[in-house]
């Protein structure tokens, strides 16, 4: 199956920082991508979805100022979280949607956000 | 009421026994359904896709109900490996506004 790699796996911040998160699909292009959190024993929420080229739209609630989303081209988006605090720790996975008309998203391994 | 609704479980059975989960979704106009899994600290891994006609691989069968708007998923002859959290997904139209269910934990013990 396709492969979505994101980097870093896991990292520990203080609060104030932003920390920038990277998602590529590796063997193929990805006109959308999403963004979803995950906090302990809870499913996962999607942030906002990712289009190349375009600005992300955001679901209700998630604060676009605070999550900059970048899809600069079609195996790359970027999830920064501005002025990280400790309510920001969780575990953050993106997926990404080929370009051929299918339904299945690939999911990245996730990134593990921990902000002290 | 949730859009995307799962009985959280754990569900705890013995090996070799079946098991079925159950997820009931809310907006008619849901284009495609699957089901994922996920191990503990671990992303989503689709397990599989949910037809209406059915559809099963090796020991799991997925049916969909859209009447009712509910799909299933059977595990045969549980294995200790299918300890997991089974996550129950909608779509919308082009897979946009994806809903994940809270998720099913399965404990399959010895």
């Amino acid at each position: 199956g396709a492969v979505v790699s994101q980097h870093p796996s896991w990292v520990i911040c203080k609060s104030g920082t932003s920390v920038k998160i990277e998602c590529r699909s590796l063997d193929f292009q990805a006109t959308t991508m999403f963004w979803y959190r995950q906090f302990p024993k809870q499913s996962l929420m999607l942030m906002a979805t990712s289009n190349e080229g375009s600005k992300a739209t955001y679901e209700q609630g998630v604060e676009k100022d605070k999550f900059l989303i970048n899809h600069a081209s079609l195996t790359l988006s970027t999830l920064t979280v501005t002025s990280a605090h400790p309510e920001d720790s969780s575990f953050y996975i993106c997926s990404a949607l080929p370009g051929l008309g299918g339904n299945e998203q690939f999911f990245g391994p996730g990134t593990r956000l921990t902000v002290l | 009421r949730k859009e995307v609704e799962q009985d959280p479980g754990p569900f705890n059975v013995p090996e070799g026994a079946t098991v079925a989960f159950n997820c009931t979704y809310s907006n008619s106009a849901s284009q495609s359904f699957f089901w994922y899994r996920q191990d503990c600290r671990k992303e989503p891994k689709l397990l599989m896709s949910v037809y209406s006609s059915g559809n099963e691989d090796g020991r799991f069968t997925a049916q969909l109900n859209r009447a009712s708007q509910y799909i299933s998923l059977l595990i045969r002859d549980s294995k200790l490996s299918d300890s997991a959290t089974y996550l129950c997904v909608v779509n919308g139209a082009g897979g946009f506004k994806t809903i994940f269910g809270a998720g099913t934990r399965l404990f399959v013990k010895a």
